[in-house]
């Protein structure tokens, strides 16, 4: 099993400050990685996939970037609603996808 | 739009037995892998189980394997997971979410949850 790992747990950012959440695999997994977005009562939603293309209305304050085992998900400018835990996946090998433990967003 | 709308949730005491059903629409549900993945209170996603577009191939992760059964009828555009032998650390909300043509999970259900418990 591929294990996703991703830092930091909590990340404290201004709004309008720029944030930076990491994803490392443990084997490579190409560019076959995803990050999702979930708030409070909600399911996850799609940002980024194939490690930086992002998803339907995604702002583009959202991106990706990296390859292989370390990635990156940047938002530009933190606005009120992105506040929020953010996961990567892989699925690099179906049916074997896995889930990262999750980077909390939160205000500064 | 897509829609995905899952049913079946509750309360169930512990060795019990619950189905859970995902009504899918706005898309060709019978081109698309669909899958189960779960959220325990107050912590991260954990994927469940797969199935295949036309059902022929099935995954289960290793917490679920033997007590959990994956299946769908296309005929009826919707997706099911029958629970048996349910555990406490079974408890968590479960999402249907649907494979995008990317391969990430492009549309997930509102979640049902389910709590076992005496």
């Amino acid at each position: 099993e591929i294990v996703m790992t991703q830092s930091p747990a909590t990340l404290s950012v201004s709004p309008g400050e720029r944030a930076t959440l990491s994803c490392r695999a443990s084997q490579s997994v190409s560019s076959n990685l995803a990050w999702y977005q979930q708030k409070p009562g909600q399911a996850p939603r799609l940002l980024i996939y194939g490690a930086s293309t992002r998803a339907t209305g995604i702002p583009a304050r959202f991106s990706g970037s990296g390859s292989g085992t370390e990635f990156t998900l940047t938002i530009s400018s933190l606005q009120s609603e992105d506040f929020a835990v953010y996961y990567c996946q892989q699925y690099n090998n179906w049916p074997l996808w896995t889930f990262g433990q999750g980077t909390k967003v939160e205000i500064k | 739009e897509v829609q995905l709308v899952e049913s079946g949730g509750g309360l169930v005491q512990p060795g019990g037995s619950l189905r859970l059903s995902c009504s899918a629409s706005g898309f060709t549900f019978s081109s698309y892998a669909m899958h189960w993945v779960r959220q325990a209170p107050g912590k991260g996603l954990e994927y469940v189980s797969a199935i295949s577009s036309n059902g022929g191939s099935t995954y289960y992760a290793d917490s679920v394997k033997g007590r959990f059964t994956i299946s769908r009828d296309n005929s009826k555009n919707t997706l099911y997971l029958q629970m048996s032998s349910l555990r406490a650390e079974d408890t968590a909300v479960y999402y249907c979410v649907k494979v995008g043509d990317g391969g990430a999970f492009d549309y997930w259900g509102q979640g049902t949850l389910v709590t076992v418990s005496s």
